[in-house]
């Protein structure tokens, strides 16, 4: 089975420009979740979907959004970008977020803002 | 709050030799998952081995344990006969009890295998 997938895997950009990463999830798992990872802060949280539903939500401004498709694959947007938007994001699946449900992680995009 | 606390930032361990990646968390859910994964330096997040609050053994996988003590609030990566493959940097995360797939993360323990 192959894994979690995400595209591109390196990303350059200049500050006030908007990116799109994309993830296709493990074949059959429904949630999707993203996570950026920063020296400085670590990893938190940004979002999670199911069922094309966006259920949680970390604490990040509005300029970061996502959305998943009907094939489970999802997608992230960061608009106006930052010099601090340069991170690792990471995108995870499951099967369905259950109380015992294992995310999976896939190999992330390294952005980098200048 | 939710927390998780890693308070060994790095570490050494001798090659065939088994160690221990100290964990402890802060929640006031009665029902949350505990995860370790494996960070090497590509990025990619390796899941390890995962214990649900109301388990009442140990988790086990492979060279993997993890020692749970659920009244201290710990939970402990235990690797045993370490490889030089092992080395990378650590994360323990909590998943919280209701609807929700949201990881916290700690910050991180860096473990280094010498042969």
């Amino acid at each position: 089975k192959a894994g979690v997938t995400q595209t591109p895997r390196y990303l350059i950009k200049t500050r006030g420009q908007q990116v799109t990463l994309s993830c296709s999830p493990i074949s059959g798992h429904r949630s999707v979740s993203w996570y950026q990872q920063t020296p400085g802060q670590g990893l938190q949280f940004l979002f999670e979907y199911f069922s094309e539903t966006q259920r949680n939500k970390g604490n990040f401004p509005g300029r970061f959004s996502g959305r998943q498709f009907s094939n489970s694959r999802s997608e992230m947007n960061v608009s106006t970008l930052e010099l601090g938007d340069s991170a690792l994001y990471l995108c995870a699946s499951s099967l369905a977020g259950g109380s015992t449900d294992t995310q999976y992680f896939g190999p992330g995009t390294r952005l980098t803002v200048l | 709050a939710q927390k998780i606390t890693q308070t060994q930032p790095g570490m050494f361990v001798q090659e065939k030799e088994a160690v221990t990646l100290d964990c402890t968390y802060d929640t006031s859910d009665p029902s949350y998952g505990l995860f370790w994964y494996k960070q090497p330096s590509s990025g990619e997040m390796i899941f390890l081995i995962y214990q649900g609050s109301y388990d009442q053994q140990n988790a086990t996988e492979g060279r993997y344990s993890l020692n749970f003590q659920k009244a201290r609030k710990s939970a402990n990566l235990v690797i045993s006969a370490s490889q030089l493959g092992d080395s990378a940097m650590y994360f323990c995360a909590m998943r919280p009890g209701g609807a929700t797939n949201k990881l916290i993360f700690g910050t991180g323990t860096l473990l280094a295998v010498q042969p």
